[in-house]
């Protein structure tokens, strides 16, 4: 069965640089979910979209953007890159309001 | 604020052995998921429990849903090292928003 698929998988950058991750949701999921977690921490939640538009915001820093693309793939914009950014970024998709969520292997970001 | 408390925070034990993992609130749940998430990867869905009183298993693990939907448990029968992992509860708050409890991290020692 397919799965979420995020990418890339591992990424560093320096301080004050910006990355985009990416995040291609299980065919027919249209709600995508961000979460950041750090080591030893549980996943954090960040922002989701339904049908491409933001349905809900969490503890998103205002350096981060995100949106969801017609074809339902998501991608999480990140500037000014901070030390304290460096964590593991998952993606998860549902079906619909699902409370079921699917998460996809995560992108490693490390800063600099 | 509808909150998810897990117990125990950590839960070391010996293969073989028996243990039980607790997701409480104060607050009612239309359902509850618990997850497992193994270090570098992404929380797995284990199982949604949905009706109070629920009993629900998958192979050595048995998930109960409260009578009263406040609370769930998750039992492990005869522990093994793949059972390693970090343990999450998950579910719909009143304003419809996914909340996850802080889990509990479970090592298994052979």
């Amino acid at each position: 069965a397919a799965g979420v698929i995020q990418s890339p998988r591992h990424l560093i950058k320096e301080k004050r640089e910006t990355a985009t991750l990416k995040c291609y949701p299980i065919p027919r999921h249209d709600t995508v979910y961000w979460y950041q977690q750090g080591p030893g921490q549980d996943p954090q939640f960040l922002i989701s979209f339904y049908e491409k538009m933001q349905s809900d915001k969490g503890s998103i820093p205002d350096r981060f953007s995100a949106q969801q693309f017609s074809d339902y793939h998501s991608e999480l914009n990140m500037s000014s890159l901070e030390l304290g950014d460096s964590a593991l970024y998952f993606c998860a998709s549902s079906p619909g309001r699902n409370y079921e969520q699917y998460f996809g292997p995560g992108t490693r970001l490390t800063v600099t | 604020t509808q909150l998810l408390e897990q117990s125990p925070q950590f839960l070391s034990i010996q293969e073989g052995e028996n243990l039980t993992v607790y997701c409480n609130s104060s607050s009612v749940f239309s359902s509850l998921q618990w997850y497992r998430q193994e270090p570098g990867e992404g929380p797995v869905l284990l199982v949604t429990v949905v009706t109070g009183g629920e009993v629900k298993k998958l192979k050595r693990l048995t998930f109960q849903f409260g009578d009263a939907r406040k609370d769930s448990s998750l039992h492990i029968t005869a522990a093994q090292p793949g059972d390693t992992g970090l343990y999450l509860c998950a579910g719909p708050n009143r304003d419809d928003k996914i909340i996850f409890g802080k889990g509990t991290r479970l090592h298994i020692l052979p």
